[in-house]
């Protein structure tokens, strides 16, 4: 089955204290990329790479880190961990057509809590 | 100017009505765009992809796109409850960013 893994999908945290939340795709997707949700702010873009050790910063970077070693997976790295963090996270790929990136699949989100 | 602006709403729909749900996008050189569905606590699901001006119909849904107006909007046809949710539109930039707009909630009314 085609799919968006990502772990964990619910964390509670401290201030301070390293995570890492996981990604990892199936369908041989070159896209990929981190959005977090926010009441009232929609879906905002943190990263995304269009393939294998190329990342760009999306509108919202500040505070995290990713790494693209393997086509399947795309970490999301918060190094110390705030409480303005707390959010849902949301991975998704999509493959790469002419014009950019195509339709977007999600992961099932993942809900951190930085306390 | 935001770079993908909806209206929130709420917006309420008869059922068996047509809903229309629209949004305006602010890079004139955006060549790919979407709209996804995202129903409460649910990762988002697309519903449609267009990239040339003009009508593109799937089922019940037809999304249209004017590049001139930067303008894209999604109709829903013969609308039922299960159409409940907040429909996403999105644009997918120049430089491989995709961009959401917050999103239109939409209420189907029985």
């Amino acid at each position: 089955e085609a799919q968006v893994t990502q772990n964990p999908r619910y964390l509670i945290t401290v201030t301070g204290k390293k995570l890492t939340v996981t990604c990892s795709q199936n369908m041989n997707h070159e896209y990929m990329s981190w959005y977090r949700q926010d009441p009232g702010l929609g879906l905002r873009q943190i990263y995304y790479s269009m393939n294998v050790e190329v990342t760009d910063k999306g509108d919202v970077p500040e505070g995290y880190k990713v790494s693209r070693k393997e086509k399947r997976n795309f970490p999301l790295i918060l190094e110390s961990p705030s409480p303005n963090q707390t959010s849902l996270y949301f991975c998704a790929s999509s493959a790469r057509l002419a014009g950019g990136p195509g339709e977007l699949f999600f992961g099932e989100g993942s809900r951190l809590t930085v306390l | 100017q935001k770079e993908v602006e909806q209206n929130s709403g709420p917006l309420s729909v008869p059922e068996g009505a047509i809903a229309s749900l629209n949004c305006t996008y602010s890079d004139r050189v955006s060549q790919s765009f979407f709209w996804y569905r995202q129903y409460s606590g649910k990762s988002p699901e697309l519903i449609m992809s267009i990239y040339s001006n003009g009508d593109k119909e799937d089922g019940r849904f037809t999304a249209q796109l004017n590049k001139a107006s930067q303008y894209v909007s999604l109709l829903i046809r013969d609308s039922q409850p299960s159409d409940s949710a907040t429909y996403l539109c999105a644009v997918s930039k120049w430089d491989d960013k995709i961009i959401f707009g917050k999103g239109t909630r939409l209420h189907i009314l029985p």
